[in-house]
Parts: C-alpha cells; structure tokens; sequence
C-alpha cells in the first residue's frame, strides 16, 4: 500500500497570503495525484487532478505541482472561502490512499 | 447538475448488516465508474470500494473486503454497498462519489453522505 504523508498537519495563514501544503507519496506515484477541499460540514470537492489540472470551476489560484513522489498545492492569495482541511489521494496504484489532511486556519 | 443522494445510514449492532443506496441524477450514470469513501467522525478519508462503469470490475480497501460488497443498477441510477458482519470501526459518514472520466481514479463528484454508527 502506498502511503500518502501530509505536511503540515495545521497551516495558519492570513488571508491575501500564499499556502504552500506539501504532499509525500512512499514510491512514485507519476502524476496520478488529486487534491480535494472539504470545509466543516460538507461533502470533499475535487481541486486538482493528474497532479496539475485544475477541477471544472476551481480558480486559479489554486495550483498543484510536482511528480513522482513530491507534491505541492499552492492557494496564491487565501481568501476567507479557502479555510478548509486538504486532502491529497493517490490512484497511482490500489488501494486507493488518502493522505491524512492538512487544516488550513486563520 | 450532478446530483449523488446518499441513503440508508443508521444504527446498527456490531456483527449486524445496512444496505447503503446512492441515487445518481443530471449525468449519464452507466458511463462512470463510482464509488463509496468513508470518514470517521474527526478523522480523515477512506477509500472503501470502487466499480467500473460497466459494473463488471470491482475493487474494495483491505479493511471491508469480504465484508462489504458494491454493486449497482444502471436501469435505476442507483449504487449500493451492502455491508455485512460489521465492527465499531465501521462507524463513519460514508460518501457515495462518482469517478472521473478520462484518467485515473479520482473522484470528481461526492454526495453529502450518510452516517453508518455500530454500536451495541
């Protein structure tokens, strides 16, 4: 199984600031890789997949970059909407895995 | 718009069975592979299991496999997971989700969920 490591755990960040999350795959992955925002209450939202392709409807300042095993989804200028846990999932190989999330808070 | 309604969630003894339901709508359902990832409460995201558009390919997570059993009803735009012989880790939102076309398996669309609680 493929582990999927998340950093950091909690990211404080003002709004109009960059985030950087990082995103650590065991054994390369390629770019079989999906970043996914899920605020309080809610349902998960895909953001990117195929590690650099923005979801229908995401905006641009959401980016994801990276291969093989290293990873970054970068927000350019957090707004208040973008407080939310981040989750990157591998479909490199099966299992499916998730990394654990990064909380993106004020 | 895509619309996945999840249902069938509540309380149920450890050893017992639920029959989730997920009732797709606004897209083409027989052209999409789906599947079924659950939270526990506070915690993060767990791949369960995933079926081919065709229904034909099915693949489960070593926690519920031989436990759990996806399936669906393309003449009803309707997904299922039959869950048997249940533990008090089973206990999770579990989120119905439709994968993506044109690529890996990445899960495009999610329903709001439903609560699954095993409990004595």
């Amino acid at each position: 199984e493929i582990v999927m490591t998340q950093s950091p755990a909690t990211l404080a960040v003002s709004p109009g600031e960059r985030a950087t999350l990082s995103c650590r795959a065991s054994q390369s992955i390629g770019t079989n890789l999906a970043w996914y925002q899920q605020k309080p209450g809610q349902a998960p939202s895909l953001l990117i997949f195929d590690a650099v392709t923005r979801a229908t409807g995401i905006p641009a300042r959401f980016s994801g970059s990276g291969s093989g095993t290293e990873f970054t989804l970068t927000i350019s200028s957090l707004q208040s909407a973008d407080f939310a846990v981040y989750y990157c999932q591998q479909y490199n190989n099966w299992p499916l895995t998730f990394g654990g999330g990064t909380k993106v808070e004020i | 718009e895509v619309q996945l309604v999840e249902s069938g969630g509540g309380v149920v003894q450890p050893g017992g069975s639920l029959r989730l339901s997920c009732a797709a709508s606004g897209f083409t359902f027989y052209s999409y592979g789906m599947g079924w990832v659950r939270q526990a409460p506070g915690k993060g995201l767990e791949w369960v299991s995933v079926i081919s558009s065709s229904g034909t390919v099915t693949y489960y997570g070593d926690s519920v496999k031989g436990r759990f059993t996806i399936s669906r009803d393309s003449s009803k735009d309707t997904l299922s997971l039959q869950m048997n012989s249940l533990r008090t880790g089973d206990t999770a939102v579990y989120y119905c989700a439709r994968v993506g076309q044109r690529g890996g398996t990445r899960f495009d669309f999610w329903g709001q969920g439903t609560l699954v609680t095993v409990s004595s």
